[in-house]
């Protein structure tokens, strides 16, 4: 079993879509959680932190499920420069584990 | 904004080869990792560095991969000799850690590098 396990996609939506992403781990340990995005032959970048109540970030929503080890992103209004691979990560200490990331692709 | 600087961002070389890649993390930042990107593993952790000290390379083929800070302001990573197998993209990332800090990482531009 992966350490940590996305859904695998590609996810193909129309604009102004609301996409979830899910992703779980396995290491009880992880003590903090990102998502980053990864634009196509770019580097991966910070999304948002995730925090244990769930938060959000405008259009972004995170959610975190400390006893069943899942974390999820909600976009809402989906925009054409949301296209990208959205990568999960938990991390214990400085042991930060990537998903192998979900593919969205934002049409017009 | 302060980045992550990677040189260089390209490389294409013969197998048997030695390649040196070289990154400048953020200025302040104490906690440096290399990671390895493919389309079959996807990224990897290789190595990390906190304080300039090596804390885990048990990600990294030790007999032909080496890392090393020599100073604050740069970080190397060298593979001796190049195989094909290490055809991949190479990520620096830094980040400000004070041991169960949860601050995210940075990454740079990567080095892409091929190796024939």
């Amino acid at each position: 079993r992966k350490e940590v396990e996305q859904d695998p996609g590609p996810f193909n939506v129309p604009e102004g879509a609301t996409v979830a992403f899910n992703c779980t781990y396995s290491n009880s340990a992880s003590q903090s959680f990102f998502w980053y995005r990864q634009d196509c032959r770019k580097e991966p970048k910070l999304l948002m932190s995730v925090y244990s109540s769930g938060n959000e970030d405008g259009r972004f929503t995170a959610q975190l499920n400390r006893a069943s080890q899942y974390i999820s992103l909600l976009i809402r209004d989906s925009k054409l420069s949301d296209s990208a691979t959205y990568l999960c990560v938990p991390r214990e200490n400085n042991d930060m584990r990537f998903g192998a990331g979900t593919r969205l692709t934002v049409k017009p | 904004d302060a980045r992550v600087t990677q040189t260089p961002r390209h490389k294409v070389t013969e197998m048997g080869q030695e390649v040196t890649m070289r990154c400048q993390p953020i200025l302040g930042h104490n906690t440096v990792f290399w990671y390895r990107q493919t389309m079959m593993q996807g990224l990897e952790l290789l190595a990390y560095f906190r304080n300039r000290a090596p804390l885990d390379d048990s990600g990294m083929p030790k007999d032909r991969f080496s890392a090393e800070m020599p100073d604050a302001t740069l970080a190397t990573l060298k593979i001796q000799p190049s195989e094909p197998r290490d055809s991949a993209v190479y990520f620096c990332a830094s980040a400000y850690d004070r041991g169960r800090s949860n601050q995210p990482q940075h990454f740079g531009d990567g080095t892409r590098l091929s190796i024939l």
